[in-house]
């Protein structure tokens, strides 16, 4: 199974150059989510979504939009990529089991360096 | 206050040592709970679920305590292999739609 993929693994940027994180889960979940994590830092959520065509903003979500057309993709935008963006990137997904959500699934993580 | 709170540790234990964890969580309606390993630079990896009645996983053992709004790990016999950073999870109820993540307790096994 693969699970959740996102893409690229690696990626650096120049400041004010814009790029999309792919992440993509096969296992029919609702609900998928970004995720910044600084050098010594816990997950801080950027944005997420319950559902195709809903998104919603979470505790870091300026410089970044998402959008979510299909329950499988979830792509999250760069508009100007900054320095202070500089991050691992983790995209999870979930899904709704007795109306509570059940442990989350990560992908592999974008290592991004913007210069 | 943050929703979900964790000991800020690090935690440097000698191999063979008992580590325990604890999480504090602020929503009373939480349903579920969850806790992640994640070695350095890699994705989150589910530990185990936390049950209400609590739950034991060879040397690990998870516990809930709604009354006080925590739960718990339990690492016994210490291996080096068990150093990593320890996240506690909440899961929403009621309005609340997403994940909550704890920053996280960092865990050395020392030889």
């Amino acid at each position: 199974n693969a699970g959740v993929t996102q893409t690229p693994k690696f990626q650096v940027l120049k400041t004010g150059q814009s790029m999309t994180l792919q992440c993509a889960q096969d296992m029919n979940h609702e609900y998928m989510s970004w995720y910044r994590q600084d050098p010594g830092m816990g997950l801080r959520l950027i944005h997420y979504s319950v559902g195709a065509g809903i998104t919603d903003q979470g505790e870091v979500p300026n410089g970044y939009n998402v959008s979510r057309s299909t329950t499988e993709d979830f792509p999250l935008r760069l508009l100007s990529a900054a320095p202070s963006q500089t991050s691992v990137y983790f995209c999870a997904s979930s899904t709704l089991r007795g109306g509570t959500y059940t442990e989350a699934f990560f992908g592999q993580g974008t290592r991004l360096t913007v210069v | 206050r943050k929703e979900v709170e964790q000991d800020p540790g690090p935690f440097n234990v000698p191999e063979g040592a008992t580590v325990a964890f604890n999480c504090t969580y602020s929503n009373s309606a939480s349903q579920s709970f969850f806790w992640y390993r994640q070695d350095c630079r890699k994705e989150p990896k589910l530990l185990m679920s936390v049950y209400s009645s609590g739950n034991e996983d060879g040397r690990f053992t998870a516990q809930l305590n709604r009354a006080s709004q925590y739960i718990s790990l339990l690492i016994r016999d210490s291996k080096l292999s068990d150093s990593a950073t320890y996240l506690c999870v909440v899961s929403p109820s009621g309005s609340a739609r997403q994940l909550t993540f704890g920053s996280g307790t960092q865990l050395t096994v020392l030889p």
